[in-house]
């Protein structure tokens, strides 16, 4: 069965404080790995997608790395903006699909 | 501003009422998706639309969820005889088609059902 599993649940980190969110996922043929940000009571909003191992992209002080089991958002010296959930999602290939598997996402919450 | 709309973005409604919901996709993408999440939870694929075909179902979407998105452009989400476990955020997303075809996301319908 697909799956996308994050860690850790909940991330406090104080402000300037570097760190790595992780993405493992077990999805049949995979073609494409999504990132994702989260403010409370808003929908989900697109950061980044990797789609083959060894790709890297950057977006401000985020980095999002892929391999061929995992995937990482580095945050590098994190500000309280910076606080909400992060989605990990990733899609598989086959048929009609087109749909996303999510991970249950990492709480981050940044103090000044 | 050019992006997925949903309406509305609250409903409170009683145990066995019947609502909808309506999502705008971003006006150049034709493949339309709902998501169901409940709190602490990812998203959870509903349905699939690429034009106005519903080509993916979930098993998530018992009987009493229906969607359609008749001209290829809006679509709408019903739910009859609704239930306290159906009390989630709604979402839609869209995308273009191709390989990268990232989905983008709407605000959400917060349903609450009594």
């Amino acid at each position: 069965e697909d799956q996308v599993t994050q860690s850790p649940e909940a991330l406090r980190l104080q402000e300037g404080e570097s760190s790595s969110l992780n993405c493992s996922y077990t999805v049949s043929g995979l073609r494409g790995l999504f990132w994702y940000r989260q403010d409370p009571g808003k929908g989900p909003e697109f950061l980044f997608t990797l789609y083959s191992a060894g790709e890297e992209k950057e977006k401000e002080r985020l980095k999002a790395t892929l391999t061929k089991k995992e995937s990482f958002l580095h945050i590098t010296a994190p500000k309280p903006e910076d606080s909400a959930t992060y989605l990990c999602a990733g899609r598989n290939y086959g048929g009609a699909t087109n749909k996303l598997i999510f991970g249950t996402g990492t709480l981050l919450a940044v103090q000044p | 501003d050019t992006g997925v709309s949903q309406d509305p973005r609250h409903k409170i409604t009683k145990r066995g009422q019947n609502v909808t919901f309506r999502c705008d996709p971003i006006s150049e993408h034709n493949r339309l998706y709902w998501y169901r999440q409940t709190l602490g939870q990812g998203p959870e694929f509903l349905t699939y639309f690429q034009n106005e075909a519903q080509l993916e179902k979930s098993r998530l979407l018992s009987d009493r969820f229906s969607a359609e998105r008749p001209k290829g452009s809006f679509s709408t989400l019903e739910i009859q005889r609704t239930e306290q476990g159906d009390s989630a955020m709604y979402l839609c997303a869209s995308s273009s088609t191709g390989d990268y075809n990232e989905q983008f996301f709407g605000p959400g319908t917060r349903l609450t059902v009594l």
